[in-house]
C-alpha cells in the first residue's frame, strides 16, 4: 500500500536552481524519510525527520514537516546535474521498522 | 562493509522457468525486506523478516512467490512457476532501525 503521495511526479529545473518536492500521507506518523533513486539504482536513504521536529537540515537539503497537514517538503538548493532522480518519501507503519512509500518524484536537472 | 548484496544482477527467463533471487544483508542488521518495483505500481513490500522469522507476507502476490532465510546472512525470493507479468526490478533491503539499505537490485525479465 502507498500511504505518502509526492508531487510534483516529475520536475525538471536548470542547474543551480532550487528544487521543492512535496509528500503527503494519510495516518500519524513517528517519522518520516526520504530517499534517492538514480536510474538503474537501488534507493540511497537521505535524511529523516522525527515528528516531533518541524525542520531538518543535510548539506543543500532542507526538509519540513507540518503534521498538522499531514505533510512534508524536501528542498534541494543549488541544484546539480548529480541531483538528477527520484526522490521517494517513507512514513513508518509500525514498531518493526516496515515503511510506506510515496510514488516518487522524478528530477531532472538541465546542465 | 560492501553493502547489501543481491544476485543476480539481471535475469533473463522464459515463462513457466523457475526463478531464485538472493540477497545478503549488512552484517549486524536484523530486518530484512523483498520489495519489487515496476513503473505501473512503484514500490512493493513483498515480505519482511525480523530475527530470520517473516513477519509479513501479505505482500507476497500468489503461492508462486515465497521466501526464505535460513540464516542472518542470506536470503531468497523464489517464483515458481515464472510469469511475464513478473518482469520487474526487485530489491532486498536491511535494516537495524527506521532508515533501510538497499542492494542494487535483480531486473527480472520474463519472456
Amino acid at each position: 500500500s502507498q500511504q505518502g503521495e509526492e508531487d510534483p511526479q516529475a520536475l525538471s529545473i536548470q542547474e543551480g536552481e532550487n528544487a521543492t518536492m512535496n509528500c503527503s500521507y494519510k495516518t500519524s506518523i513517528n517519522n518520516l524519510q526520504w530517499y534517492r533513486q538514480n536510474s538503474g539504482r537501488g534507493l540511497v536513504h537521505l535524511i529523516l525527520i522525527r515528528s516531533n521536529e518541524r525542520e531538518k537540515h543535510s548539506g543543500r537539503l532542507r526538509v519540513t514537516l507540518d503534521t498538522s497537514k499531514k505533510s512534508s517538503s524536501l528542498l534541494i538548493t543549488a541544484s546539480r546535474a548529480a541531483d538528477t532522480a527520484s526522490y521517494f518519501c517513507a512514513t513508518d507503519l509500525d514498531s518493526n521498522y516496515q515503511l510506506i512509500w510515496g510514488a516518487g518524484t522524478k528530477l531532472i536537472i538541465k546542465p | 562493509d560492501a553493502g547489501v548484496i543481491q544476485s543476480p544482477r539481471h535475469e533473463v527467463t522464459e515463462m513457466g522457468q523457475e526463478v531464485t533471487l538472493r540477497c545478503k544483508p549488512i552484517s549486524g542488521h536484523d530486518y530484512l525486506f523483498w520489495y519489487r518495483q515496476t513503473m505501473m505500481r512503484g514500490l512493493e513490500l513483498l515480505i519482511y523478516f525480523n530475527n530470520n522469522v517473516p513477519i509479513d507476507d501479505s505482500g507476497m502476490p500468489e503461492d508462486r512467490f515465497s521466501a526464505k532465510m535460513p540464516n542472518a546472512s542470506f536470503s531468497t525470493l523464489k517464483i515458481q512457476p515464472s510469469e511475464p507479468r513478473d518482469s520487474a526490478v526487485y530489491f532486498c533491503a536491511s535494516s537495524t532501525s527506521y532508515e533501510q539499505y538497499f542492494g542494487p537490485g535483480t531486473r527480472l525479465t520474463v519472456t
